[in-house]
């Protein structure tokens, strides 16, 4: 799986969008790039994935760099409740995800 | 999403007892299993990988005799933690993989571990 390099933390105010960026340059052409969060003392929750185009879902936005060798996930308007800690994770052919440190984002009145 | 439970969410044992965590998938079908570790203010560390119906697969450094995985259905897992120590108090998640849908994983809730 791509080693990921991600800040270690951010903050957001509420209401605001918040841009996690992840940093990804040694992805291979067959790894997808996908985002997880973990609310405190909790199991992690999946977002979104994506391999080459954009994505967007109901909880969020996966912008993919053109070379692939970065992302940035997008919540369009943070709420309090997206506080927690953000892991950007390549995976491909070995299928278990592997974390680093992610980025803890507080979300602030 | 499809549903992954783990049962207790949290326990307090007594150092040199045995503790079981189960790990279910409610709605789908899963042949394998992922057993993770979490230490506070610490990321996510694999410990082994459940496959149902053989044995584990361990990630080095855990030691397989003192933490026993069970696969024994496609919908559930078990951990246990043998002859656990304070050293053992973690947070431990599994996560299952969805047979049924490429490359879909998902987690359960955690369990608590607390060894007095």
């Amino acid at each position: 799986d791509a080693k990921t390099t991600q800040p270690p933390s951010m903050d957001c105010a509420e209401g605001r969008a918040a841009n996690l960026p992840c940093n990804h340059s040694t992805i291979s052409g067959n790894e997808y790039v996908y985002w997880y969060r973990q609310i405190h003392s909790q199991g992690p929750q999946y977002i979104i994935h994506g391999l080459k185009n954009n994505e967007t879902n109901e909880m969020a936005s996966l912008i993919i760099t053109e070379d692939r060798k970065s992302s940035t996930l997008i919540l369009p308007h943070a709420t309090l409740r997206d506080t927690a800690v953000y892991y950007c994770i390549g995976k491909g052919g070995s299928y278990i995800p592997t974390f680093g440190r992610g980025t803890s984002l507080i979300v602030h009145p | 999403g499809a549903v992954v439970s783990q049962h207790p969410s949290r326990v307090i044992c007594k150092s040199g007892t045995s503790v079981k965590i189960e790990c279910r998938s409610l709605d789908f079908q899963a042949t394998t299993m992922f057993w993770y570790r979490q230490f506070p203010k610490q990321s996510l560390m694999l410990m082994a990988t459940s496959n149902e119906g053989s044995k584990a697969t361990y990630e080095q450094g855990v030691e397989k005799d003192k933490f026993l995985i069970n696969h024994a259905s496609l919908t559930l897992s078990t951990l246990t933690v043998t002859s656990a120590h304070p050293e053992d108090s973690s947070f431990y998640i599994c996560s299952a993989r969805n047979f049924g849908s490429y490359n879909e994983q998902f987690f359960g809730p955690g369990t608590r571990l607390t060894v007095l």
